[in-house]
């Protein structure tokens, strides 16, 4: 089983459509928490932190429940320029290392 | 946010070959770096963490004679890839944690690495 996992995708919608990742961690004393999204042959740029009491940044709401050790991505009224592949990151607790799901991809279309 | 550096960009060799690659943070200085490298449809794997001062950590199943690293200064890192062949092609990325963001990590842009 991999430490991180991501709903394998892809995902379709069509342009104002709700989304939502899912992300499972194995690894119970994980630290932190992350969604990256990496387009087409460019580097992960942040999207957003993880946190229990979840999070909100415009249209993105991210959730952490740490007792069934899950991670969520929820996008709202998907815009074109959402397309991209999702990646969610975990970071353990001592050396900090991350580790990355395989990332969903997501194509939100006309 | 925080600004990371790779150079080259993306580079074509042949067999045999050696190539280094950087990676700077330009406004910040960071103790560790991150190397990571990415083959297509696959996610991020951890090569090594690179400890300014010190020696890099390499995770299992990475060759530390083949990909040395060298972090000499607080602002750049460089992986050599040694004796570089077909199958070591991939998208090198680096990453560093900023002072007083956490375990937030930013990437640099990524080295492409063609190997003929």
């Amino acid at each position: 089983r991999k430490e991180v996992e991501q709903d394998p995708g892809p995902f379709n919608v069509p342009e104002g459509a709700t989304v939502a990742f899912n992300c499972t961690y194995s690894n119970s004393a994980s630290q932190s928490f992350f969604w990256y999204r990496q387009d087409c042959r460019k580097e992960p740029k942040l999207l957003m932190s993880v946190y229990s009491s979840g999070n909100e940044d415009g249209r993105f709401t991210a959730q952490l429940n740490r007792a069934s050790q899950y991670i969520s991505l929820l996008i709202r009224d998907s815009k074109l320029s959402d397309s991209a592949t999702y990646l969610c990151v975990v970071n353990s607790a001592n050396a900090g290392k991350s580790t990355f799901g395989d990332g969903t991809t997501l194509t939100v279309k006309p | 946010g925080a600004v990371v550096s790779q150079h080259p960009s993306w580079v074509i060799c042949k067999s045999g070959t050696s190539v280094k690659i950087e990676c700077r943070s330009l406004d910040f200085q960071a103790t560790t770096m991150f190397w990571y490298r990415q083959f297509p449809k696959q996610s991020l794997m951890l090569m090594a963490t690179s400890n300014e001062g010190s020696k890099a950590t390499y995770e299992q199943g990475v060759e530390k004679d083949k990909f040395l690293i060298n972090h000499a200064s607080l602002t750049l890192s460089t992986l050599t890839v040694t004796s570089a062949h077909p199958e070591d092609s991939s998208f090198y990325i680096c990453s560093a944690r900023p002072p007083g963001v956490g375990d937030t990590q930013y990437f640099g842009p990524g080295t492409r690495l063609t190997v003929l």
